[in-house]
C-alpha cells in the first residue's frame, strides 16, 4: 500500500497570504496524484487531478506541482473560503489511498 | 448537474447488517466507475471499494474484503453497498462518488453528500 503523508499537519495564514501543502508517497506515484478541499459538514471537491490539473470551476489561484513522490499544492492567495482541511490521493496502486490531510486555519 | 444521492445509512448493532444506496443523476451513470468512500468521525478519507461501468468488476480495501459488496443497476442510476457482519470500526460517513481518469486507479469528480452509519450495541 502506498502511504501518502502530508505536512504540515496545520496551517496558520491569514486570507491574502499564500499557502504551500505537502504531500510525500512512499512509492513513485508518477504524476497520478489529485488533492481535494473538504470544509466542515461537506463533502469533499476535487481541486487538481494528474498532479498539476484544475478541475472543473476551481479557481486559478490552486495549482498542484510535483512528480513521482513529492507533490505540492499551492494556494497563491488565500481568500476566506479557502480555509479547510485538504487531502492529496493517489491512484497509481491499488488500493488506492489519501493523504492524513492539511487542515488550513485562520491565523 | 450531476447529483449523488446517498440512504439507508442508520444504526446497526455489531455483527448486523446494511445496504446503502446512491441514486445518481445528470450523468450518463453507464459511463462511469463509480466507488464508496468513508470518513470515520474527525478522521481523514478510506476508498473502500471501486465498481466498473458494466458492473462486470469489482475492487475493494482489504479492512471490508468479504465484507462488502459493491453493486450497480444502470437502469435505475443507482450504486448499492452491501454491508454484512459490521464492526464498530466500520462507523463513519460513507460517500458515493464518480470516479474518473485513464490508466490507474481513479480520482473522484463528484461526491454525494454522504450517510452515516454508526456500528454500536
Amino acid at each position: 500500500e502506498i502511504v501518502l503523508t502530508q505536512s504540515p499537519a496545520t496551517l496558520s495564514l491569514s486570507p491574502g497570504e499564500g499557502a504551500t501543502l505537502s504531500c510525500r508517497a512512499s512509492h513513485s506515484v508518477s504524476k497520478y496524484l489529485a488533492w481535494y478541499q473538504q470544509k466542515p459538514d461537506q463533502a469533499p471537491r476535487l481541486l487538481i487531478y494528474d498532479a498539476s490539473k484544475r478541475a472543473t470551476g476551481i479557481p486559478a489561484r490552486f495549482s498542484g506541482s510535483g512528480s513521482g513522490t513529492d507533490f505540492t499544492l499551492t494556494i497563491s492567495s488565500l481568500e476566506p473560503e479557502d480555509f479547510a482541511v485538504y487531502y492529496c490521493q493517489q491512484r497509481s496502486n491499488w488500493p488506492l489511498t489519501f493523504g492524513g490531510g492539511t487542515k488550513v486555519e485562520i491565523k | 448537474q450531476v447529483e449523488l444521492v446517498e440512504s439507508g445509512g442508520g444504526l446497526v448493532k455489531p455483527g448486523g447488517s446494511l445496504r446503502l444506496s446512491c441514486a445518481a443523476s445528470g450523468f450518463t451513470f453507464s459511463d462511469y466507475y463509480m466507488s464508496w468512500i468513508r470518513q470515520a468521525p474527525g478522521k481523514g478519507l478510506e476508498w473502500i471499494s471501486y465498481i466498473s461501468n458494466s458492473g462486470s468488476s469489482e475492487m475493494y480495501t482489504d479492512s471490508v474484503e468479504g465484507r462488502f459488496t459493491v453493486s450497480r443497476d444502470n437502469a435505475k442510476n443507482s450504486l448499492y453497498l452491501q454491508m454484512n457482519t459490521l464492526r464498530a470500526e466500520d462507523t463513519a460517513v460513507y460517500y458515493c462518488v464518480r470516479a474518473v481518469g485513464y490508466g490507474p486507479g481513479a480520482h473522484f469528480d463528484y461526491w454525494g453528500q454522504g450517510t452515516l452509519v454508526t456500528v454500536s450495541s
